[in-house]
């Protein structure tokens, strides 16, 4: 079936450094990438929503200066979170979204981000 | 926008037992209708989905219903075990694959031995 692999799956770094989380489809065109944050116990959150080549589309109250979306090709896509900062650890998921194989949206595994 | 509610937001049951998860859903443009498993420290992975053509769908233990007058689906699973412990999550979208999921807010099944 469709996957999507996402790196790092955890992260440790200091407060003022940037992070990359990288999502990757391995075996299937994603038409669209959504990037989610989830708090414990809660739901997932959409930070922002990228078509390959575009400029990224972020909810409101998302800081696209802060959290930056590449979408350079139909199988690759970055989150990278800038001058991170303790409040910035969390939980962030990708996810593909495909018009092939009957459509449908396929998660990455997730990554947890701590901040120190 | 969509808005999607889910009920309840924990279930325990015993192992053998059957769960259900209910959720409504407020956009009637909205026809693809996916459930999603979530263990703790990992992405979501899809259980089962259904599409607004369809009022039943049915994968061995898993079943999901829609009801597109009344807006609202479950999700059934039957002869529950303990590995079925986990967060599952609804979502609504009107486009699927291309447009943005709305999720509920989660049920927290417990299937004790």
């Amino acid at each position: 079936g469709a996957v999507v692999s996402q790196h790092p799956s955890w992260v440790i770094c200091k407060s003022g450094t940037s992070v990359k989380i990288e999502c990757r489809s391995l075996d299937f065109q994603a038409t669209t990438m959504f990037w989610y944050r989830q708090f414990p116990k809660q739901s997932l959150m959409l930070m922002a929503t990228s078509n390959e080549g575009s400029k990224a589309t972020y909810e409101q109250g998302v800081e696209k200066d802060k959290f930056l979306i590449n979408h350079a090709s139909l199988t690759l896509s970055t989150l990278t979170v800038t001058s991170a900062h303790p409040e910035d650890s969390s939980f962030y998921i990708c996810s593909a979204g495909t018009r092939d194989r009957g459509n449908g949206y396929t998660f990455g595994s997730g990554t947890r981000l701590t901040v120190v | 926008g969509e808005n999607v509610e889910q009920h309840p937001s924990t279930l325990s049951v015993q192992e053998g037992d059957s769960a259900v998860i209910k959720c409504t859903y407020s956009d009637s443009a909205s026809n693809y209708f996916p459930w999603y498993k979530q263990e703790l420290g990992k992405g979501p992975q899809l259980i089962i989905d259904i599409r607004s053509n369809v009022g039943e769908k049915k994968d061995q233990r898993i079943a999901v219903t829609l009801n597109k007058t009344a807006k609202h689906f479950s999700l059934h699973i039957t002869e529950t075990q303990p590995e079925d412990s986990a967060v599952y999550f609804c979502a609504a979208t009107p486009n699927s694959g291309y447009s943005t999921l709305t999720f509920g807010k989660g049920t927290m099944l417990l299937v004790s031995p």
